[in-house]
């Protein structure tokens, strides 16, 4: 699986917009970018994913770069909830496959 | 509707024992996961199910750990002779049949696993 790199932490002021950066340069043409949060003490959970078009769900938003090395997953109202490990991952195509996990970007978010 | 369940919440054991850790996914998941994760790491896999058979083992670090999922669903990951190392936090996922257009992965809220 092709690897991304994420900061390891990033902090954020509540009702703020958050832009959590993931490089995948190495990414092929039959990747997915999935993006999963894990809260404090929980399992991971889905939040967003796409492939080639900027995509926009109920949690968040995902900008992809015309060139797919780069994506940013975008929250647009911080609140101490969205305080969680996010983890950008890249996924084949090809159907059900295990999540290759890296560390995450910590996110702390400050009232 | 009811998520991923895993029991039990939290497994205490002494080195060398045996324990099994269960996982219940959502009804009408055909994919099943496991994964394990240490303090400060991303989740790292283990196995994966596919109906009854496992259609990737190749996460397993030896060959003390076994999951079964003999009626595809409920699953069970066994480990013998547990040694201080395998302490970690056990996740379980599920998603749904291959036709979803996502194949998001529901997770659990995973089992605590501490081996004195």
């Amino acid at each position: 699986d092709a690897k991304t790199t994420q900061p390891n932490s990033m902090e954020s002021n509540e009702e703020e917009p958050v832009h959590l950066p993931c490089n995948h340069s190495t990414i092929s043409g039959t990747d997915y970018i999935h993006w999963y949060r894990q809260l404090p003490s929980q399992g991971p959970e889905y939040v967003i994913h796409g492939l080639t078009s900027n995509v926009n769900n109920r949690m968040a938003s995902l900008a992809i770069a015309e060139d797919r090395k780069s994506s940013t997953l975008i929250l647009h109202r911080a609140t101490l909830r969205d305080a969680a490990v996010y983890y950008c991952i890249l996924r084949d195509i090809s159907g059900n496959t295990p999540l290759v996990f890296g560390k995450g970007t910590r996110l702390s978010v400050i009232a | 509707g009811a998520g991923v369940s895993q029991t039990p919440s939290n497994k205490v054991t002494e080195k060398g024992k045996y324990v099994e850790l269960r996982c219940d996914p959502i009804s009408g998941h055909t994919a099943l996961y496991w994964y394990r994760q240490s303090l400060g790491q991303g989740p790292e896999f283990l196995i994966y199910f596919q109906g009854t058979g496992a259609a990737d083992d190749s996460g397993l670090p030896n060959d003390r750990f076994f999951a079964v999922r003999p009626e595809g669903s409920v699953s069970t990951l066994k480990i013998q002779r547990t040694e201080r190392g395998d302490s970690a936090v056990y996740l379980c996922a599920s998603s749904p049949p291959l036709a979803s257009l996502n194949n998001e992965q529901f997770f659990g809220p995973g089992t605590r696993l501490t081996v004195l």
